[in-house]
């Protein structure tokens, strides 16, 4: 059971590249997140989606798009990198969302972008 | 308000002292309040959590302490070993949905 699994795990992009960042779980979870960590200030929601299909902005939604066109796989798509988006990316997933107490976010090990 | 307020913002404690973090929010409709920690170079991973109808919870050295009409939770880490030396957020998650919100974030350092 590998539970979410992210790729790649660093990334050097140049301004104005593209790039996808992959995200899978085995979990048959159907919520899923992505967040960004910048040092000393937490984490902060760019796109979550409810099931397959569907998705929504979070926070921080500018400047990246995502899809979901199965259970297992949810990746984050940078158009137009721009130094801001220098972060630590973490991908998560979690079960339920509706069950008080149920919603255990289990997060993968995360992505370090860089764009220079 | 959407905002979870977390203090301190780094830590040192002594190895077998307690370890306290606490952390403030505004809005009512939070309904599941959890802890993560990480560690260098991973993903968080749940720690504990609370809803606010209890007052307290415990498992093993961690405690969560919930103070319903002050609208604030703490973390209390007893006997704090050099193993738990990591950053631990805080969250919040609003009622019917199922994205949590952050604190900032605490590095806890326990020196030997």
């Amino acid at each position: 059971n590998a539970g979410v699994t992210q790729t790649p795990k660093f990334r050097i992009l140049k301004i104005g590249q593209s790039m996808t960042l992959q995200c899978t779980q085995d979990m048959n979870h159907n919520y899923m997140y992505w967040y960004r960590q910048d040092p000393g200030m937490g984490l902060k929601l760019i796109y979550y989606s409810v099931g397959a299909g569907i998705t929504d902005k979070g926070e921080v939604p500018n400047g990246y798009n995502v899809s979901r066109s199965t259970t297992e796989d949810f990746p984050l798509r940078l158009e137009l990198a721009a130094p801001s988006q220098t972060s630590v990316y973490f991908c998560a997933s979690s079960y339920s969302s509706t069950e008080t107490g149920a919603n255990v976010l289990t997060f993968g090990a995360g992505s370090r972008l860089t764009v220079l | 308000q959407q905002q979870v307020k977390q203090s301190p913002q780094s830590l040192i404690v002594q190895k077998g002292g307690i370890s306290i973090i606490n952390c403030a929010y505004e809005n009512t409709a939070f309904d599941y309040f959890p802890w993560y920690q990480q560690f260098p170079g991973k993903g968080p991973a749940l720690l504990i959590a609370i809803r606010p109808d209890v007052s307290e919870k415990k498992e093993g050295r961690f405690t969560i302490s919930f103070n319903k009409s002050a609208k604030q939770f703490s973390l209390h880490i007893m006997d704090s070993q050099p193993g738990d030396s990591a950053t631990y957020f805080c969250a919040a998650r609003m009622a019917g949905q199922g994205n949590l919100i952050f604190g900032k974030g605490t590095k806890l350092s326990v020196k030997p």
